[in-house]
């Protein structure tokens, strides 16, 4: 079945500096791709869809200058923390379902991040 | 809007059967199903597209009444790997829109 990586699985920064976190579609196209944010024993909230090729559409009360989403290839996108504080620690989620197709979301394993 | 899933959590014994429900306010395309262990990643159980559908997976299935816009996930003869956190996902639209998620159901099978 098709496969979504997700890297780093986990990463601590210091606050004020800024991760990447990146997710790749090993085995099809994604033209969207969808970044969630998960708190413990907590639901998986939307944070963005990033769109190949062009600017991410953001949910509301999400800051997209706080959350950087790039999109560059139909396989791989990225989440930028920028500025990362302890409240920005969390548990981050990308999935993305195939261009076209009614198909189920496939999830990478996602990241989680401590900022301290 | 994220769809409302109850009950919150339930205790069952290993071969007891118990029923999640997902509602939304809006009407819906498709309805997901994914079972997320603590740490990890959710996994697909199931996609239910057409109203009135139901999908099985091994003896945990699947009804979605599009009329209502509500999803019913079965745990039938539950097993101690069927424990975990159940998520519905909805989406609006057809294919290669975003989910939105509700609260999540916690299962726990005891022996």
């Amino acid at each position: 079945g098709a496969v979504v990586s997700q890297h780093p699985s986990w990463v601590i920064c210091k606050s004020g500096t800024s991760v990447k976190i990146e997710c790749r579609s090993l085995d099809f196209q994604a033209t969207t791709m969808f970044w969630y944010r998960q708190f413990p024993k907590q639901s998986l909230m939307l944070m963005a869809t990033s769109n190949e090729g062009s600017k991410a559409t953001y949910e509301q009360g999400v800051e997209k200058d706080k959350f950087l989403i790039n999109h560059a290839s139909l396989t791989l996108s990225t989440l930028t923390v920028t500025s990362a504080h302890p409240e920005d620690s969390s548990f981050y989620i990308c999935s993305a379902r195939e261009s076209g197709r009614d198909t189920e979301a496939f999830f990478g394993q996602g990241t989680r991040l401590t900022v301290v | 809007q994220q769809p409302v899933q109850s009950p919150q959590a339930v205790i069952l014994r290993e071969g007891e059967d118990a029923v999640i429900n997902c509602s939304s306010s809006k009407a819906l395309y498709s309805v997901h199903w994914y079972r997320q262990k603590h740490g990890e990643a959710p996994v697909f159980l199931m996609i239910l597209l057409k109203g009135g559908e139901q999908k099985g997976h091994e003896k945990i299935s699947a009804s979605f009444n599009e009329k209502k816009q509500q999803s019913s996930l079965y745990l039938t003869a539950s097993q101690l790997s069927y424990s975990g956190t159940y998520f519905c996902g909805t989406a609006l639209q057809a294919a290669g829109n975003k989910l939105t998620f509700g609260g999540g159901t916690r299962v726990l099978v005891k022996p």
